[in-house]
């Protein structure tokens, strides 16, 4: 979507090695989540944030840190990545919280952990 | 047992057919989501409903509320319908309404 950009795309990265990945987005949206999508599993929320340098855990989010110091970027960070963290990485936005808000969710980026 | 439930898991259909993808959620919602994941894309929202019915082309997407159950059809079913359709529901907690997603129905439609 044209509004919400994520990077990289894809990336593969030794086990022990910090990783950032970055969510864009351009709607100024005030919500931003983190979600990871696995085999088997519904996408699973791991951070999000409902202002600048407001954030909260989601369900799976040990082993992930974020930050957010403008409306339009989020980050996360795997301080160490390990091969559990190799996954396919979300970044959705919302407008407002709960249910009367659609979400947006950016291309995706596919970390594989070796 | 997942709080939302998708069936079938894998869907093959001919170009041309009816197509109806289930999803069932087992307490009280305040909305909910369908979504299409095209094979290495990414997620786009098809429809938000939290009562009766919708529709967008040839897709119709219905919710029971009563019964906690949702269908997404698609007439005259097209090969770039093939995706995966994921149902998206806002549960309600005593926490706050939380999002959880089905595991998705992969749909292949052959020419």
């Amino acid at each position: 979507d044209a509004g919400i950009t994520q990077s990289p795309r894809h990336k593969v990265t030794e086990t022990g090695t910090p990783v950032t990945l970055r969510c864009h987005q351009t709607e100024n949206h005030r919500y931003m989540y983190w979600y990871r999508q696995d085999p088997g599993h519904g996408l699973r929320l791991i951070h999000y944030s409902y202002g600048v340098k407001d954030t909260d855990k989601g369900e799976v989010s040990d082993g992930y840190s974020v930050s957010r110091s403008k409306t339009e970027d989020f980050l996360l960070t795997l301080e160490s990545a390990t091969s559990s963290q190799t996954s396919v990485y979300f970044c959705a936005i919302t407008a407002g919280w709960g249910s009367n808000y659609g979400y947006t969710f950016g291309s995706g980026t596919r970390l594989t952990v070796v | 047992k997942n709080e939302v439930e998708q069936s079938p898991q894998n869907l093959t259909a001919q170009e041309g057919e009816f197509i109806t993808i289930n999803c069932s959620y087992s307490v009280g919602i305040s909305a909910l989501h369908w979504l299409q994941q095209h094979p290495g894309g990414g997620i786009v929202s098809l429809f938000m409903l939290s009562s009766g019915k919708k529709k967008h082309g040839r897709l119709i997407a219905t919710i029971n509320i009563q019964e906690k159950h949702s269908s997404l059809h698609i007439t005259a079913s097209h090969p770039r319908d093939s995706a995966v359709y994921i149902c998206a529901v806002y549960l309600k907690k005593s926490s706050g309404d939380k999002l959880t997603f089905g595991t998705g129905t992969r749909l292949a439609v052959r020419p």
